[in-house]
């Protein structure tokens, strides 16, 4: 089955502590993207990439970092300079530039919380 | 004004009724629109395309009026599975091929038996 995974669905970390966010999708997308929601919040996108070896920041990058350094593949890097990381986190892809670049799908999201 | 504006919610509505979302956007470069339904805890999933002369699938009609820069949806004969919250989401295009969603806070909906 063609999809988007996240791993882990929960993550606990303390705060300082630097953590990384694994996305990977097996559906031959170019673009992938990185969001956050809160609660009651709509999401927002904190990194992009359109094609492998370049990202792009999002609309609150800061404290957070990218590599996209495979195609199927986009970690997200939560920083300890981020001074609210605990958020629900969602990866998406679509197809990138062309014919039906609009959809994205989903993965199923990481909930981290740091304390 | 916020890109994305959507009813504050929540609607809450007896089985079987017609229940409507409005959403604005204030980007009027914006070129495509989406609504978008998320379960509690879940990520979002694509509901409908809303195209310039409106669309229906099945319940589900979507309307789009670019001159007021306003999106809705209808909801008909609500079912219990129809509780969710619904986002309004726009796409505009960003530069050199890209294009980036903006996603409005959402509507929650809560179909009582």
């Amino acid at each position: 089955d063609g999809g988007i995974t996240q791993s882990p669905k929960y993550l606990f970390r303390k705060e300082g502590q630097n953590v990384t966010l694994s996305c990977e999708q097996n559906l031959n997308h170019d673009a992938m993207y990185w969001y956050r929601q809160d609660p009651g919040q709509g999401l927002r996108l904190i990194y992009y990439s359109q094609i492998v070896n370049d990202f792009q920041k999002g609309d609150i990058a800061e404290g957070y970092s990218v590599s996209r350094e495979k195609k199927e593949s986009f970690p997200l890097t939560v920083t300890s300079a981020q001074k609210n990381p605990t958020a629900f986190y969602l990866c998406a892809s679509n197809p990138g530039r062309g014919s039906r670049s609009y959809e994205q799908y989903f993965g199923p999201g990481t909930r981290l919380t740091v304390t | 004004r916020k890109e994305v504006e959507q009813d504050p919610g929540p609607f809450n509505v007896p089985e079987g009724a017609t229940v409507a979302f409005n959403c604005t956007y204030s980007n009027s470069a914006s070129q495509s629109f989406f609504w978008y339904r998320q379960d509690c805890r879940k990520e979002p999933k694509l509901l409908m395309s809303v195209y310039s002369s409106g669309n229906e699938d099945g319940r589900f009609t979507a309307q789009l009026n670019r001159a007021s820069q306003y999106i809705s949806l209808l909801i008909r004969d609500s079912k219990l599975s129809d509780s969710a919250t619904y986002l309004c989401v726009v796409n505009k295009y960003s530069g050199a091929g890209s294009y980036q969603l903006t996603f409005g806070k959402g509507t929650k909906l809560s179909v009582i038996p």
